[in-house]
C-alpha cells in the first residue's frame, strides 16, 4: 500500500515568509509525528498526534512553529516568519497505534530559507 | 532523559568485508524499544528493525544481524559480506514504552561507504 507522503518535497522561501508543510500518513495509522533533521544529524522530535489530538509538542523550538491534524488524518506543520536557521529536512512519520509502535517515515520536505 | 550515541561518524570498507555499527543508549526507563533505520543516498528513512527491552535475543535477517546487550546498553548492527548497495547513513534510535514519551530519540548516525 501507499506509504507516508509529504508535500512539497522541496520548498525555497525568503526569510520572513510563512510556510506550510503537509503530511499524509499511511491509511489507518493513528499516530503521526513530526521531526526535523539538520544536515549531518539525526532527526529530532518536534510534535506528535494521536488521531486529532496533539499529545506532545515539547520539541517545537518556539511559538513560530505550530502543527495541526484537524480530522485525524492529514497534518500540517506551519512555520511563521521563517528564519535561515529553520532550513532543514522536515520529516513526518506515522504508526499504527499510539503505543510506541514502529514509525514509518515519509520522504521529507527539504526547506531552504534564503 | 534519553540519549543515543553512535561514536562512529564514518566507516569505509571494501565490498564483501563484514562491518559492525555501534550504538550505545542511555535511559532510566526499564521498558523501551530500540530501532535501526537506514538512510540511503536518495534520502528516505527506511525502518530496519525494532527490539524491545525484554528480549535480548540476537536477531539475524539475511546478511544483517543485531546484538542487543542490556549489560552494556548497546545495540550493535553487523552487516556480513557487505555490498555497495549497503552504502547509506544508519541511525540507531530509542523510544520509551508507554506511558512514557512516544518520540524516537536518534543518534547522530554512521555514514557507511562500501567500496567496490
Amino acid at each position: 500500500g501507499a506509504g507516508v507522503s509529504q508535500s512539497p518535497r522541496y520548498k525555497v522561501t525568503k526569510r520572513g515568509q510563512d510556510v506550510a508543510l503537509r503530511c499524509d500518513p499511511i491509511s489507518g495509522h493513528v499516530s503521526l509525528y513530526w521531526y526535523r533533521q539538520a544536515l549531518g544529524q539525526g532527526p529530532e522530535f518536534l510534535t506528535y498526534f494521536n488521531y486529532e489530538a496533539q499529545q506532545d509538542k515539547s520539541g517545537l523550538p518556539n511559538d513560530r512553529f505550530s502543527a495541526e491534524r484537524p480530522e485525524g488524518s492529514i497534518s500540517t506543520l506551519t512555520i511563521q516568519r521563517t528564519e535561515q536557521r529553520d532550513s532543514a529536512m522536515y520529516r513526518c512519520a506515522s504508526s499504527l497505534e499510539g503505543q510506541a509502535d514502529t514509525q514509518y517515515f515519509g520522504p521529507g520536505t527539504r526547506l531552504t530559507v534564503l | 532523559a534519553q540519549k543515543v550515541t553512535q561514536a562512529q561518524t564514518e566507516i569505509s570498507v571494501v565490498e564483501k568485508e563484514d562491518v559492525t555499527l555501534d550504538c550505545v543508549y542511555e535511559t532510566r526507563d526499564t521498558t523501551y524499544y530500540l530501532f535501526w533505520y537506514k538512510q540511503p543516498p536518495s534520502g528516505e528513512l527506511v525502518f530496519l528493525i525494532r527490539r524491545n527491552s525484554f528480549d535480548e535475543q540476537n536477531e539475524i535477517s539475511g546478511r544483517y544481524s543485531w546484538n542487543f546487550q542490556k549489560s552494556t546498553s548497546s545495540f550493535n548492527f553487523t552487516i556480513t559480506a557487505s555490498q555497495v548497495v549497503d552504502s547509506a547513513v544508519y541511525f540507531c534510535a530509542l523510544s520509551i514504552i508507554p506511558p512514557g514519551a512516544q518520540k524516537l530519540v536518534f543518534g547522530q548516525g554512521t555514514r557507511l561507504t562500501i567500496n567496490p
